[in-house]
């Protein structure tokens, strides 16, 4: 079945520089890969998605890149901010809603 | 626009006693899911409805698990009975199909303790 891999599992930055979390997936049939923000004590946020006809997509501060040869995407976020600090999860569709998740990558931005 | 809601947001109870989460989607949202997430495992989907109606239910671990939906603004999910190793962050989300990506809203979780 799909696997998604999701590296590092923690990640400590300087307020200002960026964070790059990365995932990998199995199936080559997945076509939609949405990054989710988990606060502590709170659900997971949609903070953006990219579907495989695209290869990148930003959002302010926030973009994401595939790269569907490889089977792999990543989160890129820009001149973090401590109001980062989070577990980002990557997940992989194939068009349906049985997303599979990553493991977590917990984003530590040090003031 | 209310997001999911989700009760109770904490749980403790005795192993062997029978716990019900409660979920209220979106409203109009027309997909529901309940997920369940551990250290270990991570963010699991344990089971979906559309329209009501369960679609995939793989995920749900054992008997001891059911879920219902009885209407488009209302969802259970209950434990009976309960094990330690029931003891995660089980949260509900929902959406809307022909949305914008599938985007799924998750509530803010049940945190149940099972001693």
């Amino acid at each position: 079945g799909e696997n998604v891999e999701q590296h590092p599992s923690t990640l400590s930055v300087q307020e200002g520089d960026s964070a790059v979390i990365k995932c990998t997936y199995s199936d080559s049939a997945s076509n939609y890969f949405p990054w989710y923000k988990q606060e502590l004590g709170k659900g997971p946020q949609l903070i953006i998605d990219i579907r495989s006809n695209v290869g990148e997509k930003k959002d302010q501060r926030i973009a994401v890149t595939l790269n569907k040869t490889a089977k792999h995407f990543s989160l890129h976020i820009t001149e973090t901010q401590p109001e980062d600090s989070a577990v980002y999860f990557c997940a992989a569709s194939k068009g349906t809603y049985k997303y599979i998740f990553g493991t977590g990558t917990r984003l530590k931005v040090l003031a | 626009d209310a997001g999911v809601i989700q009760s109770p947001r904490h749980e403790v109870t005795e192993m062997g006693q029978e716990v019900t989460l409660r979920c209220k989607p979106i409203s109009g949202h027309d997909y529901l899911f309940w997920y369940r997430q551990t250290m270990m495992r991570g963010l699991e989907l344990l089971i979906y409805f559309n329209n009501n109606v369960p679609i995939d239910d793989s995920g749900m671990p054992e008997d001891r698990f059911s879920a219902k939906m009885p209407n488009a603004s209302f969802s259970t999910l209950k434990i009976q009975p309960s094990e330690p190793r029931d003891s995660a962050v089980y949260f509900c989300a929902s959406s809307l199909a022909g949305n914008s990506g599938n985007t799924i809203y998750f509530g803010e979780g049940s945190w149940l303790t099972v001693v």
